[in-house]
């Protein structure tokens, strides 16, 4: 089955800078990477996702990369801001998905 | 939007009881929803995927005997804590899929006493 690495587990930026995140995934017949954003006791909510026929996608502050060859995809954050505060996950699969551990994001004043 | 509906949002159960956990799609008919586990400060671990008129297929790992899934119509789907233990205390989250993507409910914090 699939299996989703997540790196790093905690990241601390300046407000201002920019925020990357890893992933990597297992299954090649994965098509569909979202990343979700947490607030505690809360249910995950989306902020981005890609699909295996595309290598990059943005929405403003906000863009992900993938590389089906290597089996990674990144979310990019720029411009951090301090409600940028929160845990982050990335997913892959297809008919179901499968959650990396986590990211916790600490932004700086 | 698609709107995945959980219920209850929390609950508190004594050890040996058993505790059912409803989810409905309320604007998308779902043939197929999902079930995740979510322990403090970790990801969602996804149980079961509970399919409308069939039997659930569960992940490895997880016990089928303990985690009932009945999927009886195409908006709802629920599972059942059966003989919840304190070690079952956890954050369980229901999903969906409509047309694009992956919907989820606002889970059900489960405290077994």
């Amino acid at each position: 089955g699939e299996n989703v690495e997540q790196h790093p587990s905690t990241l601390s930026v300046q407000e201002g800078d920019s925020a990357v995140i890893k992933c990597t995934y297992s299954d090649s017949a994965s098509n569909y990477f979202p990343w979700y954003k947490q607030e505690l006791g809360k249910r995950p909510q989306l902020i981005i996702d890609i699909r295996s026929n595309v290598g990059e996608k943005k929405d403003q502050r906000i863009a992900v990369t993938l590389n089906k060859t290597a089996k990674h995809f990144s979310l990019h954050i720029t411009e951090t801001q301090p409600e940028d505060s929160a845990v982050y996950f990335c997913a892959a699969g297809g008919d179901k998905i499968i959650f990396g551990k986590g990211t916790r994001l600490h932004i700086l004043p | 939007g698609a709107v995945v509906s959980q219920h209850p949002s929390r609950v508190i159960c004594k050890s040996g009881t058993s505790v059912k956990i409803e989810c409905r799609s309320l604007d998308f008919q779902a043939t197929t929803m999902f079930w995740y586990r979510q322990f403090p400060k970790q990801s969602l671990m996804l149980m079961a995927t509970s399919n409308e008129g069939s039997k659930a297929t569960y992940e490895q790992g997880v016990e089928k005997d303990k985690f009932l899934i009945n999927h009886a119509s195409l908006t709802l789907s629920t599972l059942t804590v059966t003989s919840a233990h304190p070690e079952d205390s956890s954050f369980y989250i229901c999903s969906a899929s409509p047309v694009w993507g992956y919907t989820f409910g606002s889970g059900t914090r489960l405290t077994v006493v």
